[in-house]
């Protein structure tokens, strides 16, 4: 069973626009949340988390949402930038940490 | 660099053969983890090191696969017998557990390939 959804295995946007990835979990005892960036050839990249007692968090050009009642998490960059082609894997933690399939972001200059 | 660092990048094995990998996590992380990632998949976790304990293993960790943490530093993993399906990307990461909130640092993997 698959607790951590990405139903997006890919989504492209203009360079400077918001791109917006999306995660749903099955789980209600996940209590963390992560996104990962992973370029070809290379291991995952810790990117930016929130607990489940937040709903929002930013660093930067990313903000990452959390809907626990919907139990939805997504992230946003803004503006996105060629360099942020990549693909991004939500992950969640309640003992260990659970992966989403990872959607792969395509930003076209 | 003081990053995760795993050894070797690539491996090509016949069906059959035993292969093992190395991992060097960051030096003053305490939890050590392996993930198996395999084309068009998320990492999915295999078993976890706290200091030189092996506290958790999946139940994707078939009896052909040990792993161990012998001084709480680097760690190995050994696949006997290897089969077609062990073709994946094998990664590593560490953390330094503090609470619940836990970010692991993952090392570039290596993929292993078995004809």
């Amino acid at each position: 069973d698959q607790q951590v959804k990405q139903n997006s295995p890919s989504l492209s946007v203009q360079e400077g626009r918001i791109s917006i990835l999306n995660c749903d979990y099955t789980n209600s005892m996940f209590d963390y949340f992560l996104w990962y960036k992973k370029y070809p050839a290379e291991g995952p990249t810790f990117l930016i988390s929130i607990s489940s007692i937040k709903d929002k968090n930013e660093d930067g050009r990313f903000t990452v949402f959390l809907n626990k009642s919907a139990k939805h998490l997504s992230l946003h960059i803004v503006p996105s930038q060629p360099g942020d082609s990549a693909v991004y894997f939500c992950a969640a933690s309640a003992t260990q940490l659970t992966f989403g399939s990872g959607t792969q972001l395509t930003v076209l200059p | 660099d003081t990053g995760v660092s795993q050894d070797p990048r690539h491996k090509i094995t016949k069906r059959g053969q035993n292969v093992t990998f190395r991992c060097d996590p960051i030096s003053e992380h305490n939890r050590l983890y392996w993930y198996r990632q395999t084309l068009g998949q998320g990492p999915e976790f295999l078993t976890y090191f706290q200091n030189e304990a092996q506290l958790e293993k999946s139940r994707l960790l078939s009896d052909r696969f040990s792993a161990e943490r012998p001084k709480g530093s680097f760690s190995t993993l050994e696949i006997q017998r290897t089969e077609q399906g062990d073709s994946a990307m094998y990664l590593c990461a560490s953390s330094l557990a503090y609470g619940n909130n836990e970010k692991l640092f993952f090392g570039s993997g290596t993929q292993l390939s078995v004809l």
